[in-house]
């Protein structure tokens, strides 16, 4: 595609609640990244992958954030029993082989209620 | 956690003035990477140095780095309204691996009418 997808755009959750964040990166890219960004803050790094490996989950803050990209290119971020401080905006984004820019995504803003 | 720290965290100019971001960061870097982010928005990335660059221009954009001081400014000059919007550098640490960025907390730039 001509840009980095994500899905939903904004989501409000109930405590607790598990949700599922899209990203569809832009066609052909290998890497893909997911950086959760809290109001005012810069992005923080999540996680990478390197097309269908997960090579880096250092970021991730408990073991209740799950990705995956099952096939290396749609991926998906999964937050289970959500809580408050889960409310943030969720940034998917891809880069090509060989390249050095990384390209975001438009976020999915996740609020939790 | 973040590397890259910006000043000021906030900026508020009139119009066809310049607007001068800093940027300094901890560690050795392969490049560094100045984003912009509408409210609301995803990221848009706007320049990249590499480490062994000195100073770059993109349109009315200047970036400079000092990898002795490690920091980078960003300049824009003739500033529009249009310009309002965080700005956001990124490094991609030597150590890092994949190429992955750390972004600092940003400056918001306001440009006035």
């Amino acid at each position: 595609g001509a840009g980095v997808s994500q899905s939903p755009r904004y989501k409000v959750a109930k405590r607790g609640q598990d949700v599922a964040l899209r990203c569809d990166p832009i066609s052909g890219h290998v890497s893909l990244f997911w950086y959760q960004q809290a109001l005012g803050q810069g992005p923080e790094f999540l996680t990478y992958f390197q097309n269908e490996a997960q090579l880096d989950k250092s970021g991730l803050p408990s073991d209740r954030f799950f990705a995956e990209r099952p096939e290396g290119s749609v991926s998906t971020l999964k937050i289970q029993r959500t809580q408050q401080e889960d409310s943030a905006v969720y940034l998917c984004a891809s880069r090509a082989a060989g390249g050095n820019t990384i390209y975001f995504g438009e976020g999915s803003w996740l609020t939790v209620v | 956690s973040q590397q890259g720290e910006e000043d000021p965290q906030a900026l508020s100019i009139q119009e066809g003035e310049n607007a001068t971001m800093n940027c300094s960061y901890k560690t050795s870097i392969n490049n560094l990477q100045w984003y912009r982010q509408n409210s609301g928005r995803g990221l848009v990335h706007l320049i990249l140095i590499r480490s062994n660059e000195r100073e770059k221009h993109s349109g009315r954009l200047r970036v400079t780095l000092d990898t002795s001081k490690k920091s980078s400014s960003l300049l824009i000059t003739a500033s529009r309204a249009a310009d309002t919007a965080s700005y956001f550098c990124a490094t991609d640490p030597l150590s890092g691996g994949y190429n992955k960025l750390i972004f600092g907390a940003g400056t918001r730039l306001a440009v006035h009418p």
